[in-house]
């Protein structure tokens, strides 16, 4: 079935450590997005790619690094500069216009040790 | 810029009863897409509708409905004969016409909680 597959489920960073988390796609989507959820904060846009080889700064960039090498994966890493990354993490895409629905992931789950 | 808003942060009702999900948005395009998305306690959003800017016609589905009124600039969601498994975050969202900033705006959410 296609879909899009983050992984892991759970993870944890310790002081100073980068960590990635991974969003794989099979629906030959051309966009892909990470979203950071907080408690009452909705979703808040990280970075975006509308093609390979090419992203862009979402609203809350800083502390965060991505990389879209391949079409269907697109890697997420905190950052130890960031320096509050406990958050629920979610990554969607979809075909190329922001004006169609988004598909999303389960989501990663990160917290500090 | 665009803006979503939706002003109830949690909402809880008795099962069986209707819910009503507000949603007001700000944008400066005159073309333009809304979009509700659900988010059950495993926590993936699951996207239940779509709808553009030139179609003001209400939508249903099943025990859902959508009223779409520009002139008010919202987007609302009611849930006919609530059942347990509504239970969930609902997300309204919107996206101006794609360009080279193609993203969408969500709202803050709405907890909803059916009680049996």
């Amino acid at each position: 079935d296609g879909g899009i597959t983050q992984s892991p489920k759970y993870l944890f960073r310790k002081e100073g450590q980068n960590v990635t988390l991974s969003c794989e796609q099979n629906l030959n989507h051309d966009a892909m997005y990470w979203y950071r959820q907080d408690p009452g904060q909705g979703l808040r846009l990280i970075y975006y790619s509308q093609i390979v080889n090419d992203f862009q700064k979402g609203d809350i960039a800083e502390g965060y690094s991505v990389s879209r090498e391949k079409k269907e994966s697109f890697p997420l890493t905190v950052t130890s500069a960031q320096k509050n990354p406990t958050a629920f993490y979610l990554c969607a895409s979809t075909l190329y216009r922001g004006n169609q629905p988004q598909h999303f992931g389960d989501g990663t789950r990160l917290s500090i040790l | 810029a665009q803006k979503v808003t939706q002003a109830q942060t949690e909402i809880s009702v008795v099962e069986k009863e209707d819910v009503t999900l507000d949603c007001v948005y700000e944008t400066r395009d005159t073309t333009y897409y809304l979009f509700w998305y659900k988010q059950p306690p495993s926590g993936e959003l699951v996207f239940l509708i779509r709808r553009n800017s030139f179609d003001e016609q209400n939508e249903i589905s099943g025990r859902y409905s959508w009223n779409f009124q520009k002139s008010t600039s919202s987007f609302n969601f009611t849930i006919t004969a609530s059942q347990v498994v509504d239970s969930a975050v609902y997300f309204c969202a919107l996206s101006e016409r794609g360009g080279r900033d193609d993203k969408i705006i969500f709202g803050k959410g709405t907890r909803l909680h059916i009680l049996p």
